[in-house]
């Protein structure tokens, strides 16, 4: 029920393209959503979070989809670009500690 | 602002030495940081929460003897590997979390330990 999961495992998008991964919890205690940017050797940098009661966060070209009821959110990277080449995961937050999902790595085609 | 800093950012040890890595939030105050494990092209794993002035709660599995981890101050936690073999070779990564009990965790750069 502490487990939160990530899918697709590997994501190869062209330039322009959209990228979507997309998260999945149990716990309805969950209650702060981020999700994070990882390049190579480098700690996670915090790319966009939602709270449970907002269906939908844009900032820039990083949108969440929160759907509570199906207990699942997502992240789209529209118009994606070469640098957006990283490993992306989402977490959930129980108390006070986060339960990170098992990451995504995204390719982007030049 | 909301920036953590980790020392080193890459460290190699002999097997049966200690490594202590340092953990900073250099423009706010952290009452609860945490340190994370990850291997290659893995998730992050909890490694255990350490709180200002209190003994740190490990996560299961977690040798707590093994990882010692002291949060001296508001700004200052560290993580040291006592005895290291080479399967303690790994990224560590803390985090901190702002005293204003916002919601948010911000992570450091990383270290990279490989025990020989």
């Amino acid at each position: 029920q502490q487990q939160v999961k990530q899918s697709p495992q590997s994501l190869i998008v062209q330039k322009g393209g959209i990228s979507i991964i997309n998260c999945a919890y149990e716990n309805t205690a969950f209650d702060y959503f981020p999700w994070y940017q990882q390049f190579p050797g480098k700690g996670p940098a915090l790319l966009i979070a939602i709270r449970p009661d907002v269906s939908e966060k844009k900032e820039g070209r990083f949108t969440i989809s929160f759907n509570k009821s199906a207990k699942q959110f997502s992240l789209h990277i529209m118009d994606s670009q070469p640098g957006d080449s990283a490993t992306y995961f989402c977490a959930a937050r129980g108390t006070y500690k986060y339960i990170f999902g098992t990451g995504t790595r995204l390719k982007v085609l030049a | 602002g909301a920036v953590v800093s980790q020392h080193p950012s890459w460290v190699i040890c002999k097997s049966g030495t200690s490594v202590k890595i340092e953990c900073r939030s250099l423009d706010f105050q952290a009452t609860t940081m945490f340190w994370y494990r990850q291997f290659p092209k893995q998730s992050l794993m909890l490694m255990a929460t350490s709180n200002e002035g209190s003994k740190a709660t490990y996560e299961q599995g977690v040798e707590k003897d093994k990882f010692l981890i002291n949060h001296a101050s508001l700004t200052l936690s560290t993580l040291t590997v006592t005895s290291a073999h080479p399967e303690d070779s790994s990224f560590y990564i803390c985090s901190a979390r702002d005293q204003q009990g916002s919601y948010e965790q911000y992570f450091g750069p990383g270290t990279r330990l490989t025990v020989t």
